[in-house]
């Protein structure tokens, strides 16, 4: 089993560019959250799915957008980055019968 | 969303001592309250998490206690190892439309030095 797997590991994006991070899992988990953490800030929740075709606002769900492709993928959407938007994103699963979350290695995205 | 305080935001120990790191949450409906370890440049990793039926729970050197009416719980650590050293989270539940997610504190960054 790989868990939880996120690309890039790492991205370089101008203002205004736009790109989607991927998440993808294979442990047959229902739920997937996208996290993402600034010094300071601890993790911030932005969307989550608690299965395939729904989709649920977290606290900071602004400039960001999801899609739930299937029951293994969940891929986060930047449309038009922003430097406020620089930060580690992680990508989390769960089982249905469980709230523990596994994480993704993350991914480090820098907007200039 | 709810918040999910937490204290201290650093904290240092010589090591053979203990660590408490604190949270308090405010949502009366929470009922699970993980506590995760994130080493530098790492992914956060589960190390122990209790629900709201039980008031302690233990796992060799590290302890949760959980107070529902106050709603606080904190993390103990006992006889701590340098390899302790890492940012502890603590999160509590949260009850979406469709399902459940977690909400996390801030962070504390645990030094244990030699």
């Amino acid at each position: 089993n790989a868990g939880v797997t996120q690309t890039p590991k790492f991205q370089v994006l101008k203002t205004g560019q736009s790109m989607t991070l991927q998440c993808a899992q294979d442990m047959n988990h229902n739920s997937m959250y996208w996290y993402r953490q600034d010094p300071g800030m601890g993790l911030r929740l932005i969307y989550y799915s608690a299965s395939e075709g729904t989709t649920d606002k977290g606290e900071v769900p602004n400039g960001y957008n999801v899609s739930r492709l299937n029951k293994r993928e969940f891929s986060l959407r930047l449309e038009s980055a922003a430097p406020s938007q620089t930060s580690v994103y992680f990508c989390a699963s769960s089982r249905p019968t469980s709230y523990e979350q596994y994480f993704g290695p993350g991914t480090r995205l820098t907007v200039t | 969303g709810e918040n999910v305080e937490q204290h201290p935001s650093t904290l240092s120990v010589q090591e053979g001592d203990s660590a408490v790191i604190k949270c308090t949450y405010s949502d009366s409906a929470s009922n699970y309250f993980p506590w995760y370890k994130q080493e530098l440049g790492k992914r956060p990793q589960l190390i122990i998490d209790i629900r709201s039926n039980v008031g302690e729970k233990k796992d060799q050197r590290i302890a949760v206690t959980l107070n529902k009416t106050a709603k606080h719980f904190s993390l103990h650590i006992t006889e701590t190892q340098p390899e302790d050293s890492a940012v502890y989270f603590c999160a509590a539940s949260i009850r979406g439309n469709s399902g459940y997610a977690l909400n996390f504190g801030k962070g504390t960054s645990l030094l244990v030095t030699p």
